[in-house]
């Protein structure tokens, strides 16, 4: 149980292009998922947390207009890292929150994004 | 201040032996919660152990367990009887306040531990 899919796994794309990414908590549901952004050799930095039915909450330093956030369901939370630089390049990784017990956050197998 | 330090860039360890990882962390809630993730070299963040700030005994789960020490607020992570597989690196992670105020975590720098044949 808690399985949480992450797609696409990786992706290439050019300069000023938009990005969407998705994640997906297959076998439960979740009003709350998670963005993280990890960088090589580095831990994880939390980028947002995303409500469903709600405004997505960024952390300090991150532009919301650059990384939107769209939780539509109890089960989807989308990324879109808009006009891509290459700076931007990284591995974006997103949680979804098991709530009860423990309240854990299951990860999604995460996706590399590398803007030429 | 460093809210969750791992002391350990990165270890050795023979396989079927046990190893502990170091985590210490830094909180004045008197509620939060202690994670252990792995991460192997594919990238995904799997969730090895929780311990609740309130829990009176030691977490365990298959080989993992969690040496908890509140007193000295250090959460280390003893893996026993290493496979080769156990080669990652190994993430603590801290959710401060109760469960209702927000679920964030704040994730130590990982050591990464690898495992000899």
């Amino acid at each position: 149980g808690a399985v949480v899919s992450q797609h696409p796994s990786w992706v290439i794309c050019k300069s000023g292009t938009s990005v969407k990414i998705e994640c997906r908590s297959l076998d439960f549901q979740a009003t709350t998922m998670f963005w993280y952004r990890q960088f090589p050799k580095q831990s994880l930095m939390l980028m947002a947390t995303s409500n469903e039915g709600s405004k997505a909450t960024y952390e300090q330093g991150v532009e919301k207009d650059k990384f939107l956030i769209n939780h539509a369901s109890l089960t989807l939370s989308t990324l879109t890292v808009t006009s891509a630089h290459p700076e931007d390049s990284s591995f974006y990784i997103c949680s979804a929150l098991l709530a009860g017990g423990s309240d854990t956050q299951y990860f999604g197998p995460g996706t590399r994004l590398t803007v030429l | 201040a460093q809210k969750i330090t791992q002391t350990q860039p990165g270890m050795f360890v023979q396989e079927k032996e046990a190893v502990t990882l170091d985590c210490t962390y830094d909180t004045s809630d008197p509620s939060y919660g202690l994670f252990w993730y792995k991460q192997p070299s594919s990238g995904e963040m799997i969730f090895l152990i929780y311990q609740g700030s309130y829990d009176q005994q030691n977490a365990t789960e298959g080989r993992y367990s969690l040496n908890f020490q509140k007193a000295r607020k250090s959460a280390n992570l003893v893996i026993s009887a290493s496979q080769l597989g156990d080669s990652a690196m190994y993430f603590c992670a801290m959710r401060e306040g109760p469960r209702a105020a927000g679920n964030k975590l704040t994730f130590g720098g990982g050591t990464r531990v690898l495992v000899k044949p």
